[in-house]
């Protein structure tokens, strides 16, 4: 069974740095682009962008390019969200999902990881 | 930038069937955008109904299909149930690679 396990929430302050995970199973980890969405709190999916685990290329929305880092570490079968300086604007849940423009892969979705930013 | 349309809300009774579809807010929708569709119900993740226009994700019931109808993705419902009643937002597949989401319909069911 394919899965994507997230990382829990986390509540932090703004101007701290932060990295979410997700971790695929039940899959050859390097076969799917990971893609990033946000959703804020009572709005719609939006996507941020997507990595290739097998070399970290990546893909960026124009609207967080330089906003965020996506990676990932095949040898853990984990992608990762980073932020070097979170605003209260960042308050969000954020989903990896296995978005493909293909007919042969499934489109899987982790959980959700609950990101707060207040001070 | 590239605005993918989806109508903010629909009603549909239960039993009916309904229409939603997704558009692009500058030219047509075919196969190429490998156009998908996702239900979301309140705090719930989204679970992938339909994805490269007409593939049904496994598990999904028959009653959800995926097509083009004109220049715009559809995801027709038929014998609308109580529990159909979520959000349905549709993504688009770009040849930049990037992807872009519609802004999502409420279907209420009553």
């Amino acid at each position: 069974e394919v899965q994507l396990v997230q990382s829990g929430a986390e509540v932090k302050k703004p101007g701290e740095s932060l990295r979410i995970s997700c971790k695929g199973s039940g899959y050859i980890f390097t076969s799917y682009w990971i893609n990033w969405v946000r959703q804020m709190p009572g709005k719609g999916l939006e996507w941020m962008g997507k990595i290739d685990p097998s070399d970290s290329y990546t893909d960026y929305s124009p609207s967080f390019q330089g906003h965020v880092t996506i990676s990932a570490d095949k040898s853990v079968s984990t992608a990762y969200l980073q932020w070097s300086s979170l605003k209260a604007s960042d308050t969000a849940i954020y989903y990896c999902a296995t978005l493909s423009a293909t007919v042969t892969v499934p489109h899987y979705w982790g959980q959700g990881t609950l990101v707060t930013v207040s001070s | 930038q590239t605005v993918v349309t989806q109508e903010p809300s629909f009603s549909v009774s239960p039993g009916g069937t309904v229409t939603l579809t997704c558009g692009l807010s500058s030219g047509s929708v075919s196969t190429s955008y490998f156009p998908s569709w996702y239900q979301q119900t309140p705090g719930q993740a989204p679970r992938t109904l339909i994805y490269s226009t007409n593939t049904r994700s496994s598990g999904v019931p028959d009653r959800f299909s995926g097509s083009i109808l004109g220049n715009k993705a559809a995801l027709t419902i038929t014998g609308a149930q109580a529990d159909d009643e979520s959000d349905y937002y549709c993504v688009l597949f770009m040849g930049s690679g990037t992807v872009v989401f519609g802004g999502g319909t409420k279907l209420t069911v009553l």
